[in-house]
């Protein structure tokens, strides 16, 4: 059962451009939400979070969006560069109901072009 | 500050052979560590985890066990590694409470 998803495996961008990447969750005790970006052979690194309280949070060209009723979260990055490219990761988790443990998509793998 | 290592980088081993990763967690006490694996053209699935010494949870059935020995040290092994064990192996650790993790550089493991 996936339940957070990421429908689009890659995305292509032009340098300067907006870039989209969007998740949606199915797991309504979901409160806690997160961005992590990914370069080959290195762990995750955290990129943006926020949460269920919230329905935007920005951090210089990063912003995410939540939008609750329709279990949907976005990352917009603007402007989008090439060291931008990479496997961005969307993740998820109930810190009412547990300790914190994610539960992540399936990454969607950004190339932003120069 | 807090910096977690893991290794080795990258490994090759035989069918049937052990495997044994080490993680360790420096800067901190009493973190939640996790072990993810990420196979080929896949995402981040996750193998163990440990709120504390000697507890260890498993996420899904599989060929591999894992230990918390001490309290930042994370180790995941297998008595006989498949071919299906192949893949990218991640650990993670979180401060108790919750929030976002830290993960490390993670382990090429090819089982040939």
């Amino acid at each position: 059962d996936q339940q957070v998803k990421q429908n689009s495996p890659s995305l292509s961008v032009q340098e300067g451009r907006i870039s989209i990447l969007n998740c949606d969750y199915t797991n309504s005790m979901f409160d806690y939400f997160l961005w992590y970006k990914k370069y080959p052979a290195e762990g995750p690194t955290f990129l943006i979070s926020i949460s269920s309280i919230k329905d935007k949070n920005e951090d210089g060209r990063f912003t995410v969006f939540l939008n609750k009723s329709a279990k949907h979260l976005s990352l917009h990055i603007v402007p989008s560069q090439p060291g931008d490219s990479a496997v961005y990761f969307c993740a998820a988790s109930a810190l009412t109901t547990s300790y914190g443990k994610l539960t992540f998509g399936q990454g969607t793998i950004l190339t932003v072009h120069p | 500050s807090q910096t977690i290592h893991q290794w080795p980088a990258t490994l090759v081993q035989p069918v049937g052979s052990p495997l044994s990763l080490e993680c360790t967690v420096e800067g901190t006490s009493n973190p939640n560590l996790y072990w993810y694996r990420q196979a080929a053209g896949r995402g981040l699935q996750l193998l163990f985890y440990s709120v504390g010494i000697g507890q260890i949870s498993s996420e899904v059935p599989q060929n591999l066990s894992a230990s918390r020995p001490q309290d930042r040290q994370f180790i995941l092994s297998s008595k006989k590694l498949l071919l299906s064990d192949s893949g990218f192996y991640l650990c993670a650790w979180q401060s108790t409470g919750g929030s976002g993790y830290t993960f490390g550089s993670g382990t090429r493991l090819t089982v040939v």
